[in-house]
């Protein structure tokens, strides 16, 4: 079964921090995935890797940037976190970026 | 127009019913399919993947209309704990390929 864990399930920051949500998979896949999820928008992309070192900027990458030194691990970084970006974040992976993709919990992070 | 549409509900139904969902695609080049579950305050989980020739398992069956550009979940002899949010989910296709999440259709199956 494959496993993607994410580093918190909630977390509270403050306007103007740097905030760092982990992402950690299991089964070895190329691809992963950033999405927020909000009421009434849906899953929205905000950056995926498909290979260690590489990125692609989703539909809203704005005020996000991510990191993937190892091919289990993708980070999602808010440079100055603001209010707007209260939401649940859900990370994935993937075999291939058009496969089925398998999500983490999720985080509920709220900037207060 | 939204990539992929669908209805949100509330489908409220009673135990033992079937109920049907649909969900339209914009992108003619869209070549993958899914339907997710969600429960709430929970991750989408992946029901199953939707094939040309349409595909049952158990009692779920999935069907995808390439000429009009939407597929359709049925469901059979709903239970109670089918109530979730379904997440219809198609590709954008090209050469990323990215999947596309619908907002969901929440079912609400009573006793």
């Amino acid at each position: 079964d494959v496993k993607v864990t994410q580093s918190s399930r909630y977390l509270v920051k403050r306007t103007g921090e740097k905030v760092f949500l982990e992402c950690v998979q299991d089964m070895d896949h190329e691809n992963m995935f950033w999405y927020r999820q909000d009421p009434g928008l849906g899953l929205r992309l905000i950056y995926f890797s498909y290979d260690v070192k590489m990125k692609e900027k989703g539909d809203i990458p704005e005020g996000y940037s991510v990191s993937r030194e190892k091919k289990e691990r993708f980070s999602l970084i808010l440079e100055s976190a603001s209010t707007n970006q209260t939401s649940m974040y859900l990370c994935a992976s993937s075999f291939g970026v058009n496969q089925p993709q398998h999500f983490g919990d999720g985080t509920r992070l709220s900037i207060l | 127009r939204k990539e992929v549409e669908q209805d949100p509900g509330p489908f409220n139904v009673p135990e033992g019913a079937t109920v049907a969902f649909n969900c339209t695609y914009s992108n003619s080049a869209s070549q993958s399919f899914f339907w997710y579950r969600q429960d709430c305050r929970k991750e989408p989980k992946l029901l199953m993947s939707v094939y040309s020739s349409g595909n049952e398992d158990g009692r779920f069956t999935a069907q995808l209309n390439r000429a009009s550009q939407y597929i359709s979940l049925l469901i059979r002899d709903s239970k109670l704990s089918d109530s979730a949010t379904y997440l219809c989910v198609g590709s954008r296709g090209g050469a990323t390929n990215k999947l596309i999440f619908g907002t969901g259709t929440l079912l609400a199956v009573q006793p």
